[in-house]
């Protein structure tokens, strides 16, 4: 199994351009996540989505969108950067049962200029 | 919104010596994780714990789930270079759904 995958890596983008931050998982797991990670905050919940066609949002929503078409993929979409989403973004899958060990990505490095 | 503390925000330790570290809430958790993030990738689970004073262990690393809820501890014992890191704690409670919040991390670094 490969886990979860992101794609790409890292990113700049200039304010105002949209872009879209894949996820995959290959587990078959039911719940995925999207978080951003900055400087001294710890990770923070963007949108989730205990499964297909169903998504909620998380603490930081904002200027983000989600969709869930299929249990494997789960794209974030930036309609117009913003400087202040510069952030470091993990996705993350698990099962929904209750040991809630939770998987996650390697990361996307988003710079907005 | 909700939110963990973590204590101390970084510590430089000499190879070879116990390591401790705390999570705290103001709010009560059902489930407590630890993980801990590499340079450059996302976040690994170290630990799990899901009943208050639970205590559970994972090699050298020993987790405290607190007897009040509100709070988890993690120990390493004999650091090793490859400890090196930043390690999160992860609270979920009852009315937050299924999602976990998490705290800033603790940032440790190993002296040869």
């Amino acid at each position: 199994n490969a886990g979860v995958t992101q794609t790409p890596k890292f990113q700049v983008l200039k304010t105002g351009q949209s872009m879209t931050l894949q996820c995959a998982q290959d587990m078959n797991h039911e719940y995925m996540s999207w978080y951003r990670q900055d400087p001294g905050m710890g990770l923070r919940l963007i949108h989730y989505s205990v499964g297909a066609g169903i998504t909620d949002q998380g603490e930081v929503p904002n200027g983000y969108n989600v969709s869930r078409s299929t249990t494997e993929d789960f794209p974030l979409r930036l309609l117009s950067a913003a400087p202040s989403q510069t952030s470091v973004y993990f996705c993350a899958s698990r099962r929904t049962s209750s040991y809630n060990e939770q998987f996650f990505g390697p990361g996307t490095r988003l710079t907005v200029l | 919104g909700q939110q963990l503390n973590q204590s101390p925000q970084s510590m430089f330790i000499q190879e070879g010596e116990d390591v401790s570290m705390n999570c705290t809430s103001s709010s009560i958790f059902n489930t407590w994780l630890w993980y801990k993030q590499d340079p450059g990738e996302g976040p690994v689970l170290l630990i799990a714990l899901y009943k208050a004073g639970e205590l559970t262990s994972n090699g050298r690393l020993t987790a405290q789930f607190g007897i009040t809820r509100k709070d988890s501890f993690l120990n390493i014992s004999a650091s090793i270079p490859s400890d090196v890191g930043i390690y999160f704690c992860a609270g979920q409670r009852d009315n937050y759904g299924q999602n976990f919040v998490f705290g800033p991390g603790t940032r440790l670094s190993v002296l040869p």
